[in-house]
Parts: structure tokens; sequence; C-alpha cells
């Protein structure tokens, strides 16, 4: 059973648009909620995380929005640029001790 | 090191063969953890340690694979009688501490492939 869910699995925007990435899970002991962007040939790299007592965190492009209730999250990247384009992952964790990450989105961020 | 050094960053090896992964972690950092990246999926978790224990190893997939770290430091992933189906990048990443808040750092990896 595939504890976090993401999608899509892959999204093309314009550059300077805004790129969305859903993400839901079924655990709800998890209490971690990272984002990580991966580029080719590269390890993933911790990008922005949320813990569920707060439904919002933003960090200069890039926001992270939970719904406890609904068990999701999201990653916003606005003014989306092309620099941007890579693989996303979401991950979900309880305790820290291991993560469970989503499948991937494939970002493609057009000139 | 600055980051988390994987060796080798490839590795062909024939199906049935034995093959070692290593990975050195940041220097200080107490919790190493290994992860399996298939082509195309997020990575999954093999074997987490804290120290030189094996804090847990639910992930690893069965008797082939091990994994320690003897001297609380470096980490070396052990893959007896390989199969086709073990090809993948093998991703290890390291914390200050489990649960801390900057997260592991993750390797660039080691790209297996069991022809």
């Amino acid at each position: 059973q595939q504890q976090v869910k993401q999608s899509p699995q892959s999204l093309i925007v314009q550059k300077g648009g805004i790129s969305i990435i859903n993400c839901a899970y079924e655990n709800t002991a998890f209490d971690y909620f990272p984002w990580y962007q991966q580029f080719p040939g590269k390890g993933p790299a911790l990008l922005i995380a949320i813990r569920p007592d707060v439904s919002e965190k933003k960090e200069g492009r890039f926001t992270i929005s939970f719904n406890k209730s609904a068990k999701q999250f999201s990653l916003h990247i606005m003014d989306s640029q092309p620099g941007d384009s890579a693989t996303y992952f979401c991950a979900a964790s309880k305790n820290f001790n291991k993560f469970y990450f989503g499948s991937g989105t494939k970002l493609n961020v057009k000139p | 090191g600055a980051g988390v050094s994987q060796t080798p960053s490839n590795k062909v090896t024939e199906k049935g063969k034995y093959v070692e992964l290593r990975c050195d972690p940041i220097s200080g950092h107490t919790a190493l953890y290994w992860y399996r990246q298939s082509l195309g999926q997020g990575p999954e978790f093999l074997i987490y340690f804290q120290g030189t224990g094996a804090a847990d190893d639910s992930g690893l997939p069965n008797d082939r694979f091990f994994a320690v770290r003897p001297e609380g430091s470096v980490s070396t992933l052990k893959i007896q009688r390989t199969e086709r189906g073990d090809s993948a990048v093998y991703l290890c990443a390291s914390s200050l501490s489990p649960g801390s808040n900057y997260g592991y750092t993750f390797g660039s990896g080691t790209r297996l492939t069991v022809v």
C-alpha cells in the first residue's frame, strides 16, 4: 500500500507561472512532511518542510499548504523559472526514522 | 567532507555476483539512511543507522541485502547473489541526528545495473 500518493506525474508550466503539486497520505501518525527537489544524476535535496500543526509555510517562492483534516498537502512554486525544472518528491515520516516518498512529479518550466 | 559521498557512482555486475556499495556521511552526522530508487519512482527506505547499530532495517527486501556501519561513520550496503530486479539507484543520506530540523542530506547515489 502506497503511503503517500503524489500528482500529477508531470507538469509543464510557462516561465512566471505557478506550479502546483499535490500529495495525499494515509497514516495520521505522520508528523513531518518535506518536499525534495531532484536533478538528473543527483540525490534529492530538501526544499521545504512542514509540521502538521501549521497550515502553511512559505520560503521565498516555495509554499507548502497543509490540510490535516483532508490528509493532503501541496507545494506551490510561484514565479516558476526554467531553473526550477526538476523532479519533485513529497514525503512523510513519523519521528524522522524513515521517509515515505511519493512517486515524483517531473516539472518542466518553459522559457 | 562537505557532502555525502557514495562510491562507486556506477556499478555494473553480472547476475549472481556480490556487490558492495559505500557511503561516507557528512562528518559528525550520527544518523545514516539507505534508500533505493527505481527508475521513475520515489526513494524507498531500506535501513537506518543511529551510530553503529541498525535502528530500523524493515525496508531490506530480503536476506540477500545487508548493511554495516562498524565505526559509526562509513557504511557499506552489501548485496549477495544479485538479481536483475536489484537494478536501481542506491541512495545514502545522513543527518545530524534523528529528527534534525535540517532533514536529510542525500548523496548522488550509486547506479547499480545487474546484467
